[in-house]
């Protein structure tokens, strides 16, 4: 079946540093991937959705400048933290939409927790 | 705009009894539902989805859930819980027409199984 990998799977970095997260689709092409967080028992809260070879679109009150994502090919979606602050701290997960005979489905990776010291 | 609630933060079952996670929505015109488990320490993985056709929809690990229009409801149920099943139970919905493929998720519902 359709995989998505995510990596770092555990990223620890200090205060001010910048860290990017590594999303891709194994075995499908996903011109479509959604960047997620999520807080301790709360829902997935939806930061972005990012398109292959376009920019990104950012919802409301998420700091595009502050999560930059790169969806340089068809396999890959990268979402870079900058200057990380320890609220940054948070489970990030993305997904990928498979686009198929028999419709759309969406795929998510394994999830990267980010601490922030 | 589209919603999904999941009126339960936590369902415990006991081992070999029918678990329920219910799940209600709201949205404009005919509905594509699914289901998401989350282990801990881990990502999202894909239990079931309704799109059309059959009201009740058979998915992974046994899992299945049944779409009800005039409820608005799509409830996950298992006939015989196992431990095994404890995770996060996560439902969403999307509108099947658009250019937009991003689906509502629910705030998630423990569910808790004892042996």
């Amino acid at each position: 079946g359709a995989v998505v990998s995510q990596h770092p799977s555990r990223v620890i970095c200090k205060s001010g540093t910048s860290v990017k997260i590594e999303c891709r689709s194994l075995d499908f092409q996903a011109t479509t991937m959604f960047w997620y967080r999520q807080f301790p028992k709360q829902s997935l809260m939806l930061m972005a959705t990012s398109n292959e070879g376009s920019k990104a679109t950012y919802e409301q009150g998420v700091e595009k400048d502050k999560f930059l994502i790169n969806h340089a090919s068809l396999t890959l979606s990268t979402l870079t933290v900058t200057s990380a602050h320890p609220e940054d701290s948070s489970f990030y997960i993305c997904s990928a939409r498979a686009d198929t005979s028999s419709g759309n489905t969406i795929y998510f990776g394994e999830g990267s927790w980010l601490t922030v010291v | 705009a589209q919603s999904v609630a999941q009126p339960e933060d936590q369902v415990n079952v006991a081992e070999g009894n029918p678990l329920t996670v219910k799940c209600t929505y709201s949205v404009s015109g005919n509905p594509y539902l699914f289901w998401y488990v989350q282990y801990p320490n881990r990502g999202l993985q894909f239990l079931l989805k309704y799109i059309t056709g059959d009201n009740l929809v058979k998915g992974s690990y046994g899992f299945e859930a049944e779409f009800n229009k005039s409820q608005t409801s799509f409830h996950l149920k298992k006939p015989s819980a196992l431990v095994s099943d404890s995770a996060l139970y996560f439902c969403a919905v999307r509108e099947p027409s658009g250019g937009s493929y991003i689906p509502t998720f629910g705030r998630g519902t423990s569910l808790i199984v004892h042996p």
